[in-house]
C-alpha cells in the first residue's frame, strides 16, 4: 500500500476559510513533501519538511510534522477559489535510494 | 533555469502495440529521474527511478520498462500494451533528497 495516506479524501470550504489536510505514513522518513495538482496537470511542489523539523511556513501555507505519530498536516489559511486542487503528501523513506512515495491525495474545493 | 519536457501530451494506442514515452531535462546535470503513473482521481504510483545513466530501480513489476540512455533523458517503454496500462504518466526530476519537479504528463489511453 502507499506510504502516505491523506485525510480527508475531499474537502469543500468557503473562500476565506482555512483548510487543513492531514497525512499519515508508516515508516521512518528522511523528509515529507506536499504537492499540489490542478486537474490534468503535473504536480507542483509546495513545501518540504525534513525529519528533524517540526513546522515550516511558506506564505499562506503551514506544515507540521510529528515523527512520533508519523503524521503531518498542511494548513492553507484564508483560502481562495484558486486554491482548488488536489493536494498530495509524499514521503522519502530513510532506507535510501531517493524514492518518494505519494499518498492518494485530498481534493480541495474552495467555493467563491 | 531548469525545465522538464514530456511527449507526447496525449496518446491513444491499441492493445498489444508498443509504447515509448520520453522525458528530457534541461539546465541541470546528474539529476534523479522518476516515472509515475496516476489513475483517474488517484495518487501517484512510483514506477521507476534512476540516480544515474543506466541505473534503473523498478518499484512495480509489470508490463513496463525504463531506460536512461543519457544523463538527462528517461524513457518509459512497453513491448505490448495492456488495457490496464491506461493512465496519466508523469516524469519528474530532483537533486538528491529534495523536492521533485514534474513534467506536464502524458495521458495514455489503451483501447
Amino acid at each position: 500500500s502507499q506510504q502516505g495516506e491523506e485525510d480527508p479524501q475531499a474537502l469543500s470550504i468557503q473562500e476565506g476559510e482555512n483548510a487543513t489536510m492531514n497525512c499519515s505514513y508508516k515508516t521512518s522518513i528522511n523528509n515529507l513533501q506536499w504537492y499540489r495538482q490542478n486537474s490534468g496537470r503535473g504536480l507542483v511542489h509546495l513545501i518540504l519538511i525534513r525529519s528533524n523539523e517540526r513546522e515550516k511556513h511558506s506564505g499562506r501555507l503551514r506544515v507540521t510534522l510529528d515523527t512520533s505519530k508519523k503524521s503531518s498536516s498542511l494548513l492553507i489559511t484564508a483560502s481562495r477559489a484558486a486554491d482548488t486542487a488536489s493536494y498530495f503528501c509524499a514521503t522519502e523513506p530513510d532506507t535510501g535510494g531517493f524514492k518518494t512515495i505519494f499518498g492518494a491525495g485530498t481534493r480541495l474545493f474552495v467555493k467563491a | 533555469s531548469q525545465t522538464i519536457h514530456q511527449w507526447p501530451a496525449t496518446l491513444v494506442q491499441p492493445v498489444g502495440s508498443p509504447l515509448s514515452l520520453e522525458c528530457t531535462v534541461e539546465g541541470t546535470s546528474n539529476p534523479n529521474l522518476y516515472w509515475y503513473r496516476q489513475a483517474a482521481g488517484r495518487g501517484l504510483q512510483l514506477l521507476f527511478y534512476s540516480v544515474g545513466i543506466g541505473q534503473i530501480s523498478s518499484e512495480v513489476p509489470q508490463n513496463l520498462s525504463a531506460s536512461r540512455p543519457q544523463d538527462r533523458q528517461f524513457i518509459l517503454s512497453s513491448k505490448k500494451l495492456l488495457l490496464s496500462d491506461s493512465g496519466f504518466y508523469l516524469c519528474a526530476w530532483s537533486w538528491g533528497s529534495n523536492e521533485q519537479f514534474f513534467g506536464p504528463g502524458t495521458r495514455l489511453t489503451v483501447l
